[in-house]
């Protein structure tokens, strides 16, 4: 049983370029939580989503950053026209069903790094 | 005042000490509490949920004390091999399950 997939694991940018970062939940888990870490800082929440649906987004910046999670395929996650504060670790998380106390397995995350 | 609080250390500590991690949240109405282990910024993992009447498994024991809003995680016998970044975890009261993370505390354990 896979665990949740990140993919590329490692990803330059200069700035003004998108980047694209993508995450495959573990099979039968339909929740899926994006997470960002800065340099020698925690991790923090940005969004959260279920199948075709944002259900809340209360910590992703307002603009340039979108998320989504179609019926088929993984979770993108979008940042366009990076900047160097952008530079991060991303860590994508998916539970089986988003609520309650079902523990949320992360993914390896893709450190992005905006040149 | 950040929401979960933590002090990042390091602790650097002996082979077979014991230490201990203190952290504390903001938010009183919060449900859910763990302690995650984060190796050289890999990803995450659980190490324990931390229950009001303290659980224990193996050399780990995590506290919570809610009148406080106070979580601790004691290590025993520390190993080589805890060396780590440990994260402090709460859940939000709110139904969507997102988790609010410290900063971390760093233990390295020195032979």
């Amino acid at each position: 049983n896979a665990g949740v997939m990140q993919n590329p694991r490692h990803l330059v940018r200069r700035r003004g370029q998108e980047a694209r970062l993508r995450c495959s939940p573990m099979k039968g888990h339909s929740h899926v939580y994006w997470y960002r870490q800065l340099p020698e800082e925690g991790l923090k929440f940005m969004v959260y989503l279920q199948k075709e649906n944002i259900i809340d987004e209360s910590g992703m910046p307002k603009e340039r950053f979108s998320a989504e999670f179609p019926k088929e395929g993984p979770s993108i996650l979008r940042i366009q026209q990076v900047v160097r504060g952008d530079s991060a670790a991303y860590f994508c998380a998916s539970s089986p069903y988003g609520q309650g106390q079902e523990t949320q397995y992360f993914g390896p995350g893709t450190r992005l790094l905006v040149l | 005042r950040k929401e979960v609080e933590q002090d990042p250390g390091p602790f650097n500590v002996p082979e077979g000490a014991t230490v201990a991690f203190n952290c504390t949240y903001s938010n009183s109405a919060s449900q859910s509490f763990f302690w995650y282990r984060q190796d050289c910024r890999k990803e995450p993992k659980l190490l324990m949920s931390v229950y009001s009447s303290g659980n224990e498994d193996g050399r780990f024991t995590a506290q919570l004390n809610r009148a406080s809003q106070y979580i601790s995680l004691l290590i025993r016998d520390s190993k080589l091999s805890d060396s780590a970044t440990y994260l402090c975890v709460v859940k939000t009261p709110s139904n969507t399950g997102k988790l609010i993370f410290g900063q971390g505390t760093t233990l390295q354990v020195k032979p």
